[in-house]
């Protein structure tokens, strides 16, 4: 069955610190992953996917099928980058629905 | 364009009761998913509309139910309402349904349903 998880529920960083979000997956089939991020009070929206092979905000991720693993990686953390952090694959080879993992809670602190 | 818009956004039901949401998804929208977000399980996938046919379902019991109008709009009904459907219920719309470059789903604000 699809599954991501996301082993920290919080991550705690010093503004200018290295950021690493775990993101691992089970999929059959040719997975396509996505990192979303809600920041407070504001909606959940995409952040990056695996495919674009872009950099958002500095943020980047790459697809390691090896390791069935999606992490999510910025060199020097903000405070502006305090937020929750989804990563999310699709729910089954037909369609747009995700499956989500729990969350991981970004807090970046001076 | 305005985004994905939810009504209502606050709902306080009673145990028993049945609720119905909306979802407006953005102009030229053709596909809309809901999801269940608590504290504990995080973003739970309920269920998937593309023009008017439920595709795809999460594993949530009968008593969630959907549907789908013509011009795209969404619905979701709960019957029997228990304490444990207490939670933020998000709708997200993208442009095809189909998985090419317009995948994207964005999300509306979504209805918090406090079950009491």
């Amino acid at each position: 069955a699809q599954r991501v998880t996301q082993p920290e529920k919080l991550l705690s960083v010093f503004k200018g610190a290295p950021v690493e979000l775990k993101c691992n997956y089970s999929y059959s089939g040719s997975p396509e992953l996505f990192w979303y991020v809600q920041y407070s009070r504001q909606r959940l929206q995409l952040l990056l996917r695996h495919i674009s092979r872009e950099s958002i905000k500095g943020f980047t991720a790459d697809l390691n099928k090896g390791e069935t693993s999606f992490h999510l990686k910025k060199p020097f953390a903000q405070e502006e980058d305090s937020a929750m952090y989804y990563c999310a694959l699709p729910h089954n080879q037909a369609g747009t629905a995700l499956i989500f993992g729990k969350g991981t809670t970004l807090s970046v602190s001076s | 364009k305005a985004g994905v818009t939810q009504t209502p956004r606050y709902l306080i039901k009673t145990r028993g009761q049945q609720v119905t949401l909306s979802c407006s998804p953005i102009s030229g929208h053709r596909s809309v998913s809901w999801y269940q977000q608590t504290p504990g399980q995080g973003l739970q996938f309920l269920f998937e509309y593309f023009s008017e046919t439920q595709r795809n379902k999460g594993n949530f019991p009968g008593r969630f139910s959907g549907r789908q109008f013509s011009n795209s709009r969404s619905e979701m009904n709960v019957s029997t309402l228990e304490l444990g459907d207490s939670a933020l219920y998000l709708c997200a719309s993208s442009l095809t349904g189909r998985r090419d470059y317009s995948y994207e789903q964005y999300f509306g604000p979504g209805t918090r349903l406090t079950v009491t």
